[in-house]
């Protein structure tokens, strides 16, 4: 199976700040790749897929980027509704996995 | 509006069965693939089975291969997960999610449903 591995596993940041995320795959996945945001206690969402694409009503502070193996997840000013843990998942080739995901605290 | 809403969590003991549910609306039911996706009581999260539009492909976690079956019904706009041989690292909140796909690939979940948990304790 395909191994993704994000890091930090947690970060504290404030309001405000630039936050980037990264996920590697274990082998190329090309483009096939999402991330999702989890508050507690709730469902994931999605904010990104084919690796870059912003998904419909995500605000445009939240971007990808990556291909192959390496791949970035970049909020450019966090809000405090961004406080949450961030998850990337490859859907290349089965089965599919995710990255054991990263809490972004308030600091 | 898309809505998912999973039902028939419980607990259930090691080695028991269950039924999860998922009743969609707000969407074509039909004409989408659908997923089932796990997360362990503070763990992260786990894809867990895909099941196409008629329900004749399946995939699933190798985890999970030839205990669980994914299934749905079209007319009724539901999906289905079918639990045997339940383990405690079963336990876990089920969620289910719509999965849009783009020739080719790539593949996205969206949306998810609230989730309902399974307990596999004695």
């Amino acid at each position: 199976a395909i191994q993704m591995t994000q890091s930090p596993s947690s970060l504290s940041a404030s309001v405000g700040d630039r936050v980037t995320i990264t996920c590697r795959a274990s082998q190329g996945i090309r483009d096939d790749l999402g991330w999702y945001q989890q508050k507690p206690g709730k469902a994931p969402k999605l904010l990104i897929y084919a690796a870059s694409t912003l998904q419909s009503g995500v605000p445009s502070r939240f971007s990808g980027s990556g291909s192959d193996t390496d791949f970035t997840l970049t909020i450019s000013s966090l809000q405090p509704e961004d406080f949450a843990t961030y998850y990337c998942l490859q859907d290349n080739i089965y089965p599919w996995t995710f990255g054991q995901g990263t809490k972004v605290e308030i600091k | 509006e898309v809505q998912l809403v999973e039902s028939g969590g419980g607990l259930v003991q090691p080695g028991g069965s269950l039924r999860v549910s998922c009743a969609a609306s707000g969407l074509s039911f039909s004409t989408y693939w659908m997923s089932w996706v796990r997360q362990a009581p503070g763990k992260g999260l786990e894809w867990v089975a895909n099941i196409n539009q008629p329900g004749n492909e399946r995939y699933y976690l190798d985890s999970v291969k030839g205990r669980f079956t994914v299934s749905r019904d079209n007319a009724k706009s539901s999906l289905y997960l079918e639990m045997n041989s339940l383990r405690a690292e079963d336990t876990a909140v089920y969620y289910c999610a719509r999965l849009l796909m783009a020739a080719g690939g790539p593949n996205w979940f969206d949306p998810w449903g609230q989730g309902t948990l399974v307990t596999v304790s004695s």
